[in-house]
């Protein structure tokens, strides 16, 4: 199993271009999440997805946007970048409790780091 | 938001010496998670301590979970220079599937 891939793994953007983070899990999970992770600051969630066609926002929404294409794959985009959407970004997703060897962990990607000049 | 907060924020040990590193949260938990970062790659779970738990063992690694005291501890016994990484601890709150990760650690071991 490849676990969380996510691609590209670098990007520079010029501020107002669009791009798409791609994510992909081969896990059978049925959550999965978008995180930054800015110097000093942690991580901080940007959208999660419960199940396959939901989505909702966390701690840091604005300049984003998701899909969640199906079970496998859930995708962030930035419509217009800003310096400040520089960062590294991870996608993750996580095992439910309650099934059978599961648990309430969550599975990390290599992450993308993007800049914006 | 942030519910997290790891204390040290930096650590610098030698090989064999024990590392300890602390985390303090707000609100009540459903569970308690230690996540590993190596440089310039994805966080990696650790161990996970559930609300109702006092300690918890795995392999070197030894958590502590004080809800009294809303903190838990990561000792980290024997270190070796491939423990050097960031670590971070998250909180898991009752009904909601989401974490909540503190700002993280970073340890140093020195061979």
């Amino acid at each position: 199993n490849a676990g969380v891939t996510q691609t590209p793994k670098f990007q520079v953007l010029k501020t107002g271009q669009s791009m798409t983070l791609q994510c992909a899990q081969d896990m059978n999970h049925n959550s999965m999440y978008w995180y930054r992770q800015d110097p000093g600051m942690g991580l901080r969630l940007i959208y999660y997805s419960a199940s396959e066609g939901t989505t909702d926002k966390g701690e840091v929404p604005n300049g984003y946007n998701v899909s969640r294409l199906n079970k496998r794959e859930f995708s962030l985009r930035l419509e217009s970048a800003a310096p400040s959407q520089t960062s590294v970004y991870f996608c993750a997703s996580r095992a439910e409790t309650g099934l059978a060897g599961g648990s309430d962990t969550q599975y990390f990607g290599p992450g993308t780091r993007l800049t914006v000049l | 938001s942030q519910q997290g907060e790891e204390d040290p924020q930096a650590l610098s040990i030698q090989e064999g010496e024990n590392a300890t590193m602390n985390c303090s949260y707000k609100t009540s938990i459903n569970n308690l998670q230690w996540y590993r970062q190596n440089s310039g790659r994805g966080l990696v779970h650790l161990i996970l301590i559930r609300s109702n738990e006092r300690e918890k063992h795995s392999g070197r690694l030894r958590v502590t979970l004080d809800t009294s005291k809303k903190s838990s501890s990561l000792l980290i016994t024997a270190s070796r220079a491939a423990d050097t990484a960031s670590y971070f601890c998250a909180t898991k709150n009752y009904g909601n599937n989401r974490l909540a990760f503190g700002k993280g650690n970073q340890v140093v071991v020195i061979p």
